[in-house]
């Protein structure tokens, strides 16, 4: 029973266009959504995160998006650089348990 | 500041041996965190204290896996016996707040069973 889903594993963006990162939830509970970034041999980092009383978060190049009624949220990142070559991790909490349930991950890939 | 430390990197065992991983936080995290990710797979919360006293432990194998936090700062995660599929990356985080939000990641341990 997957609760967040990323139905992408892999995406290729040209360097400078918006890359975007898509996730799918199904629990209605979810209030927190947050997303990570990882490069290969290290751990996930933190990289932008969501209430659920907002629909729109910016940091920098990166915004996140959330849709409610349609349980769907998604990480824009423009312009794309070399650098956000990785897997991306979509993860959710409700507020009655602390656990995040993350999916499986976008592997993004920015050609140059 | 020092991030989460982790050891060892890299571990092969038998099936049926035991194995143990050991994981520093941040300093004055109260939080951590052991998760489990099997390749192609998010990260699978295994257990999660507050301080040295468990918050969540649902999801962790209790027949096999055992996790001790005593002074309630590093922690060690064992699984004795091993099974072929506890092949995975076991990664520790730590957090201030007990919400899971914004964890701190250490670079894992990759535990390879044959």
């Amino acid at each position: 029973d997957q609760q967040v889903k990323q139905n992408s594993p892999s995406l290729s963006v040209q360097e400078g266009r918006i890359s975007i990162l898509n996730c799918d939830y199904t629990n209605s509970m979810f209030d927190y959504f947050l997303w990570y970034k990882k490069y290969p041999a290290e751990g996930p980092t933190f990289l932008i995160s969501i209430s659920s009383i907002k629909d729109k978060n910016e940091d920098g190049r990166f915004t996140v998006f959330l849709n409610k009624s349609a349980e769907h949220l998604s990480l824009h990142i423009v312009p794309s650089q070399p650098g956000d070559s990785a897997v991306y991790f979509c993860a959710a909490s409700d507020g009655s348990n602390y656990q995040l349930i993350w999916g499986a991950g976008t592997k993004l890939i920015i050609k140059p | 500041e020092a991030g989460v430390a982790q050891s060892p990197r890299y571990k092969i065992i038998e099936k049926r041996q035991s194995v143990a991983f050991w994981c520093n936080p941040i300093s004055g995290h109260a939080t951590l965190y052991w998760y489990q990710q099997i390749l192609g797979q998010g990260p699978k919360l295994l257990i999660q204290f507050q301080n040295n006293g468990v918050v969540d432990d649902s999801q962790l194998p209790k027949d096999r896996f055992s996790a001790e936090r005593l002074k309630g700062v590093d922690s060690t995660l064992k699984i004795q016996p091993a099974k072929l599929e506890d092949s995975a990356v076991y990664l520790c985080a730590s957090s201030l707040s007990q919400r899971g939000t914004e964890a701190f990641f250490g670079q894992g341990t990759r535990l390879t069973v044959v």
